[in-house]
């Protein structure tokens, strides 16, 4: 079985760039969700995607957007980087869109916008 | 509003003495609450979950619906406990975690 994997673990972007970041998700899972964690702060749930389907958001701006995949793995879309947008993102992959379902966190993406 | 408040940033404690790490969260629907434990160079991952009322590694939470509280417990502290802890509650619906800002446990020899 297949853990959840990130890709890149480290990006460096100016202001007002735009960074796409992927998500594969654990082995049968059909969910993802998407964190974002400042410094010192705990993860911050940016949305989530069921089965392809935006299924919850948090309190982002628009400029972040996501598509998940038909092999369920996903894409985090940031535009218009702001110097605030610098953290660790995480992904988490979950079976089910319903219940208290474990959800399986990768290692992250560090994203550092000068 | 759903919050999750954890009071201690830090928490230092010694081997084999007793562990507390507190959790209060604001909701007003039926709470579903979760510890996490990120490890040193590991990645988040569950710890436990109060429906699930079980012991793992030690530690035990229990939910307290008049306090409002999900304290993790251990009676007897072992230096691998050393980690970052995070308390988070489901939203229900939107099926989103909201996460308090994590407790750093250091177990000393």
């Amino acid at each position: 079985e297949t853990g959840v994997t990130q890709s890149p673990t480290h990006l460096i972007k100016t202001r007002g760039q735009q960074v796409t970041l992927r998500c594969s998700s654990q082995s049968g899972h059909n969910t993802v969700s998407w964190y974002q964690q400042a410094l010192g702060q705990g993860p911050q749930f940016i949305f989530q995607y069921y089965r392809e389907e935006e299924n919850g958001r948090g309190n982002f701006p628009p400029r972040f957007s996501g598509l998940q995949f038909p092999n369920y793995s996903s894409e985090l879309n940031v535009n218009a980087l702001e110097l605030d947008d610098s953290a660790l993102y995480l992904c988490a992959s979950s079976l089910g869109s319903r219940g208290p379902n474990e959800q399986f966190f990768g290692p992250g993406t560090r994203l550092t916008v000068l | 509003a759903q919050r999750v408040t954890q009071p201690e940033k830090l928490l230092s404690v010694f081997k084999g003495a007793p562990v507390e790490l507190k959790c209060n969260y604001s909701y007003s629907g039926s709470p579903e609450l979760f510890w996490y434990v990120q490890y040193s160079r590991q990645r988040l991952q569950l710890l436990l979950r109060h429906i699930s009322r079980e012991s793992i590694k030690g530690f035990t939470a229990d939910l307290n619906k008049g306090e409002t509280s999900f304290h993790l417990k251990k009676p007897f502290a072992q230096e691998e406990d050393s980690a970052m802890y995070y308390c988070a509650l489901l939203i229900q619906g939107a099926q989103k975690l909201v996460f308090g800002q994590g407790t750093r446990l250091t177990i000393n020899p």
